[in-house]
């Protein structure tokens, strides 16, 4: 299996101001994604990180609000951009190795405090 | 209604008995499904993997699925006070996308 490191580990913020989450996989991977779960609640999908083109967003969120790169094949940053409380969720991001149906791995996640 | 249905629970079980998960899905495009484990403070552990109907085991897990119901079961044997966890379904068809259930929230008594 994939080794996911994220950072930071968690964070806390003002409103109003952002922060970038970064992503690293051991392992070169097919597919990257962004999920979040907020308090007390399941795994929602953000967006499909694509690398080397614009990542593909889910109902419900945008990409002005949530600004995703993956610059290669190991690497993406997902940001959480102007925070309000309401943001405040852990955010993990998780890997494809390889065709379609492989296991997902994920990442220990970034839990986030939006003051 | 949400795609995939999971009984948040809690669960609580005695040291050594067998803890009985479930989830019920309405996307009959749903292909692959999946059980994680989830510690607190940590992310998604992945416990169990299938895409077919029927039976699959893992030492003490067993994964149940039944496409024809949209129904899949995860057991576990001879419970361990570190198998407390909150146990995830997931599902996706053709697309990686993960759908996931609330989450079961088992705790096991020594």
């Amino acid at each position: 299996s994939a080794v996911i490191s994220q950072k930071p580990s968690r964070d806390i913020c003002q409103r109003g101001t952002s922060l970038t989450i970064q992503c690293q996989v051991d392992s070169q991977v097919t597919m990257m994604f962004w999920y979040r779960q907020q308090p007390g609640q399941s795994l929602t999908l953000i967006a499909t990180a694509n690398q080397g083109s614009e990542a593909t967003y889910e109902s419900g969120f945008v990409i002005d609000k949530f600004p995703i790169s993956r610059p290669n094949l190991t690497f993406s940053t997902l940001t959480v951009s102007n925070m309000s409380p309401e943001d405040s969720s852990i955010y993990l991001c998780s890997v494809v190795g390889g065709m379609v149906g492989e296991t997902q791995y994920f990442g220990p996640g970034t839990r986030l405090l939006v003051l | 209604q949400k795609e995939v249905e999971q009984d948040p629970g809690p669960l609580s079980v005695p040291e050594g008995a067998i803890v009985s998960l479930n989830c019920t899905y309405s996307n009959s495009a749903f292909q692959y499904f999946m059980w994680y484990r989830q510690y607190s403070r940590k992310g998604p552990e992945l416990l169990m993997y299938t895409y077919s109907s029927g039976n699959k085991e893992d030492g003490r897990f067993t994964a149940q699925v039944d496409k024809s119901s949209k129904y899949i079961s995860l057991f576990i044997r001879d419970s361990q006070p570190s198998d407390s966890a909150t146990y995830l379904c997931a599902m996706s068809a053709n697309d990686y996308k993960l759908s996931f259930g609330a989450g079961t929230t088992v705790t096991v008594r020594a």
